[in-house]
Order: structure tokens, then sequence, then C-alpha cells
């Protein structure tokens, strides 16, 4: 079974640029989860869908960042523009049964 | 609002020591527990859960149990591997939220 697919796994740009990571959950996971992990720091959520509704969005800084599930499958979560503490590991997750599948993340770095 | 607490890293210990790692707990609810896992380079990894008080998750021969007196999920291997190396992060999920609160994680480096 395939698992959580995040791209790019690496992301350098400058602060105040825009960016944007792309997450495929593994097929038939109805929920899927935007994380932030800070280097040193747990993961934090951002966001939660359940199919292409928002369930939990609390966290997100909304001024600059926004995100959206196309058709219930698939997820993008964008920033713009980047500031120095937006660095850290982007990570999503799905679930099935109460279990979450994590991705091996994107990486970004805001200089 | 829910959080956990664990213990700094890193720690560091001899192949075929005995490791506990403490996690503790806020909630407001009946949380379930979890530790996972970050092996270098690799994504997180679930290692095990409870999902009630007294429950012991165990996998790979890595065991906690969830203590709700103490609110406490602390995890333990008798015989640590240099493969056990990596980063270790307890987390809750709490009654109706289904999104994982975490721990800060702790490193444990095993030395042959």
């Amino acid at each position: 079974e395939a698992g959580v697919a995040q791209s790019p796994r690496y992301k350098i740009i400058e602060k105040r640029q825009s960016v944007a990571f792309w997450c495929n959950p593994i097929s038939g996971h109805a929920t899927l989860y935007w994380y932030q992990q800070i280097l040193g720091q747990g993961p934090k959520l951002l966001i939660q869908f359940q199919n292409n509704g928002v369930v939990d969005d609390s966290q997100l800084p909304k001024d600059r960042f926004s995100a959206e599930r196309l058709k219930g499958v698939d997820s993008t979560l964008k920033i713009q523009p980047a500031k120095l503490e937006d660095s850290a590991v982007y990570l999503c997750a799905s679930s099935f049964q109460g279990e979450q599948f994590f991705g091996p993340g994107t990486r970004l770095t805001v200089l | 609002g829910d959080s956990v607490t664990q213990m700094e890293g890193p720690v560091t210990l001899s192949e075929e020591a005995f490791l506990t790692i403490n996690c503790t707990y806020t909630a407001t609810g009946y949380p379930s527990l979890f530790w996972y896992v970050q092996y270098p380079g690799e994504g997180l990894q679930l290692l095990l859960k409870a999902t009630k008080a007294d429950d012991k998750g165990s996998n790979k021969g890595f065991e906690a149990t969830y203590r709700k007196e103490t609110t406490s999920f602390h995890l333990e291997k008798g015989s640590v591997q240099v493969s056990d190396s990596a980063v270790y992060f307890c987390a809750l999920t709490d009654t109706g939220r289904r999104a994982l609160t975490f721990g800060s994680g702790t490193r444990l480096q095993v030395q042959p």
C-alpha cells in the first residue's frame, strides 16, 4: 500500500516570497492533517480536513497561510508571504480508524 | 488546553541498557495516548498506543502503560539496540478531537 506522498521534499525561499506544498493521502483516507514541526519541537496542527471540509483550522495563521483539499483527496498548503519564523518541516498525515499515517514532510527554509 | 511533557534529551545509553523516557500529559477529556518514532531521515511512525486507563501498548520490545492516576505514559525497553537510535515523541488525542498533540520529542542515542 502506498504511503502519504508529499512534494517537494525541500524548499528554500527568500522572506516575503510565496510557497506551496502538496500532499496526496493514502487512498480512502477521509481525514487529512497538516502539521508544522519547528526544529527541536514536536509537530503542531495547522489544519484538519474531513473529506473536503475543514474541521479545525484554529491554529492556522490565516493572514498568511491557506489550505485546500481538492475533491476530498489531494491537498495544498500555501504560505504567502513567508516569514523567517516559517522555517520548519511541514508534515501531512491521513488517518483511518483513528491511526494517523505521516508523509516524509517538506523542509522549508526561509532566508 | 491539552499538553504533553517529555523528558529532555538527548538520552545516551550503551547497547543492552534499560530505557525509560518519561511522558506526562494534561487533557480535559479521556485521551488516547501514543508514542511515535522518527528514525534519521525518515518520517514519523506509530510505535505503540493505548486508548484507555491501565492499557499497555507494546511493539518491537517497547512498552508503555496508560496511568490515569499519575497522568503518565512512560516508554520503556529492557535492552536497547543501536538501531533504536531515533527521536521519540509522546502524543495524545482528546475526546472529540482526533488531531494529535505532541510533546517536544526525546532524542535517544545508543552506543555500541
